[in-house]
């Protein structure tokens, strides 16, 4: 257990539909990362927030957003939502960003969009 | 331009069998930072390493063992007396000072017993 949540674990919506997707970091981590999973793509980082402010933006569609709130836990949220989009999110969170450290994987959320 | 190769997308092993999975990154940072993360069936991604480009001793873990030749730009890992426990996917994965981290596309590795 990497000490980072993740709700929900899998979530099926509808082409167009907008989801929210959380994570909480572990206890002390400042730095949070949002990933996408997928065959075609791979692991791909979509973005990054430390201690509240944005830090930096990966390949992250603008119908994508996230945030991170003053208790550290951050959202993402996905809009308009496409088949392609179907994918595990994953969040990660670390106790400083520079310089890279290692970064803890919650277990994901299972997105389908059908 | 800022990449990770892992030339290998499957490797099967017999149990007790030693397996090196190769990874080799592109990078024009000076300072950058090297991982390896395991993937279990469970899907949650495992940290094992972290090594900076200044340290290129290499690193034993138990069964795990590290090879960092900047040389080559190569960052191999190797599982000596390999174990059905370890059959996962693994990612190597590049995060330079200034960027974002780039992963691998991932080596399945398949212990049979």
């Amino acid at each position: 257990d990497s000490g980072v949540t993740q709700t929900p674990k899998h979530l099926i919506t509808a082409t167009g539909q907008r989801v929210t997707l959380r994570c909480s970091p572990r206890s002390g981590d400042l730095s949070v990362y949002w990933y996408q999973q997928s065959l075609d793509q791979g692991l791909q980082f979509l973005i990054q927030y430390y201690n509240g402010e944005e830090r930096a933006k990966g390949n992250i569609l603008e119908r994508f957003s996230a945030q991170q709130f003053p208790d550290l836990h951050s959202e993402l949220n996905l809009s308009s939502l496409e088949l392609g989009d179907s994918a595990l999110y994953f969040c990660a969170s670390s106790v400083v960003s520079d310089p890279p450290y290692e970064q803890y994987f919650g277990p994901g959320t299972r997105l389908t969009v059908t | 331009a800022q990449k990770v190769t892992q030339a290998q997308t499957e490797i099967s092993v017999v149990e007790k069998e030693d397996v090196t999975l190769d990874c080799v990154y592109e990078t024009r940072d000076t300072t950058y930072y090297l991982f390896w993360y395991k993937q279990p069936p469970s899907g949650e991604l495992v940290f094992l390493i972290r090594r900076n480009s200044f340290d290129e001793q290499n690193e034993i873990s138990g069964r795990y063992s590290w090879n960092f030749q900047k040389s080559t730009s190569s960052f191999n890992f190797t599982i000596t007396a390999s174990q059905v426990v370890d059959s996962a996917v693994y990612f190597c994965a590049q995060h330079p000072v200034y960027n974002d981290m780039r992963f691998g596309a991932g080596t399945r590795l398949t212990v049979k017993p």
